[in-house]
């Protein structure tokens, strides 16, 4: 079953709307978690790394006052895209190191679609 | 710049046949090395990871990894349509933990 919860898996919204991206660990806590994104047929791009309790690690080109990430809790992280605009348009893929030497596992991913 | 290098394909093997995937990647210090299977539209799925040179059996598929070389391979023997996806090369610097850099991925299609 599913080890990391990613809620909506679909958004599709206007311009200018803010859009929050819940990230879960489920049965174990994530100290860290990493949020990805992915345009059409290119790879996944690390964005930023969310620690708990502290602030977040942002990606050489990745605006932080756009992305806001908050990890309040050792199960949780989210994701708000501030003020989205078309080109903010993409896949936002959330993942979370496993318990003990346990490879990251991925969300499902939200398809974020702004008109 | 961390780079993962991928040929973006599309491989396309009958099924039955093996299908060998390939990455190279340009930080020796690299650590743990990943290889993913994804769907169109879905998310990545784990299929394999190795961490120390040589090979890694599981199942159907087998990682090589020539820290020498910088190379990291998998081996899908037995393959099937059901194994047509985008597989996704990814490396980190050191354990679990720490972020991955994807390659660009290489396209896998199993012909009947």
């Amino acid at each position: 079953g599913a080890v990391v919860s990613q809620h909506p898996s679909r958004v599709i919204c206007k311009s200018g709307t803010s859009v929050k991206i819940e990230c879960r660990s489920l049965d174990f806590q994530a100290t860290t978690m990493f949020w990805y994104r992915q345009f059409p047929k290119q790879s996944l791009m690390l964005m930023a790394t969310s620690n708990e309790g502290s602030k977040a690690t942002y990606e050489q080109g990745v605006e932080k006052d756009k992305f806001l990430i908050n990890h309040a809790s050792l199960t949780l992280s989210t994701l708000t895209v501030t003020s989205a605009h078309p080109e903010d348009s993409s896949f936002y893929i959330c993942s979370a190191p496993g318990q003990g030497n346990q490879p990251q596992h991925f969300g499902d991913g939200t398809r974020l679609s702004i008109l | 710049q961390k780079e993962v290098e991928q040929n973006s394909g599309p491989l396309s093997v009958p099924e039955g046949a093996i299908a060998s995937l390939n990455c190279t990647y340009s930080d020796r210090g690299s650590q743990s090395f990943f290889w993913y299977r994804q769907y169109s539209g879905k998310s990545p799925e784990l299929i394999m990871f190795i961490y120390s040179n040589g090979d890694k059996e599981d199942g159907r598929f087998t990682a090589q990894l020539n820290k020498a070389s910088q190379y990291v391979s998998l081996l899908i023997r037995d393959s099937q349509p059901s194994d047509s996806a985008t597989y996704l090369c990814a490396v980190a610097f050191t354990g679990t933990a720490s972020k991955l850099t994807f390659g660009t991925g290489t396209r896998l299609q199993v012909t009947l």
